[in-house]
């Protein structure tokens, strides 16, 4: 799977929404891109994912690159629950099994 | 409905005893995962079961650990002669499929420490 970059870290004010970038420049045309993100002492959580065209759903949106060589993960109001971890991962067809390859991830801190 | 559920939730024992972690999965969820978090670590995948197929052992770190997932439900994780390295949190994950075009559900991990 290709490799994704994101930065250590972001601080947001509570109630703003904040954009969490992800650069992925070797994706390759079949590659899903993943967010997930992690509270702390939980589990990871899944976010939401696209292909090609932005996306929406409860939690957030993900705009995707036109070239598709970068991604954007927006929480629209963040609030002091989504201070997490966030993980940008690739999935593709080349990992039969489907099995999540996590970086370091961008720590998120939002301040009320 | 039910979550992906792991006991113990913590479990502490002395170097050179095994452990057993278990996970149950969604119901009706065919792919299971393990994952693995050590401190200050990131997320490393160990194993993959999908059905009856043969599992995905590739990120088992040594022959130490082992795993198998009963009746294509329940899964267990064993450690023989723990090591103060395998501490960390071991998170199971399951997934209705394998697909990339699927998420995976995480389970709140068992938080392993070896003195």
């Amino acid at each position: 799977d290709a490799k994704t970059t994101q930065p250590n870290s972001m601080e947001s004010n509570e109630e703003e929404p904040v954009h969490l970038p992800c650069n992925h420049s070797t994706i390759s045309g079949t590659d899903y891109i993943h967010w997930y993100r992690q509270l702390p002492s939980q589990g990871p959580e899944y976010v939401i994912h696209g292909l090609t065209s932005n996306v929406n759903n409860r939690m957030a949106s993900l705009a995707i690159a036109e070239d598709r060589k970068s991604s954007t993960l927006i929480l629209h109001r963040a609030t002091l629950r989504d201070a997490a971890v966030y993980y940008c991962i690739l999935r593709g067809l080349s990992s039969n099994t489907g099995k999540l390859i996590f970086g370091q991830g961008t720590t998120l801190q939002v301040k009320p | 409905g039910a979550g992906v559920s792991q006991s113990p939730s913590n479990k502490v024992t002395e170097k050179g005893k095994d452990v057993e972690l278990r996970c149950d999965p969604i119901s009706g969820h065919t792919a299971l995962y393990w994952y693995r978090q050590s401190l200050g670590q990131g997320l490393e995948f160990l194993i993959y079961f999908q059905g009856n197929s043969a599992p995905d052992k590739s990120g088992l770190p040594s022959d130490r650990f082992s795993a198998e997932r009963t009746g294509g439900s329940v899964s267990t994780l064993t450690i023989q002669r723990t090591q103060q390295e395998d501490s960390a949190v071991y998170l199971c994950a399951s997934s209705l499929v394998k697909g990339q075009n699927y998420e995976q559900y995480f389970g709140p991990g068992t938080r392993l420490t070896v003195t």
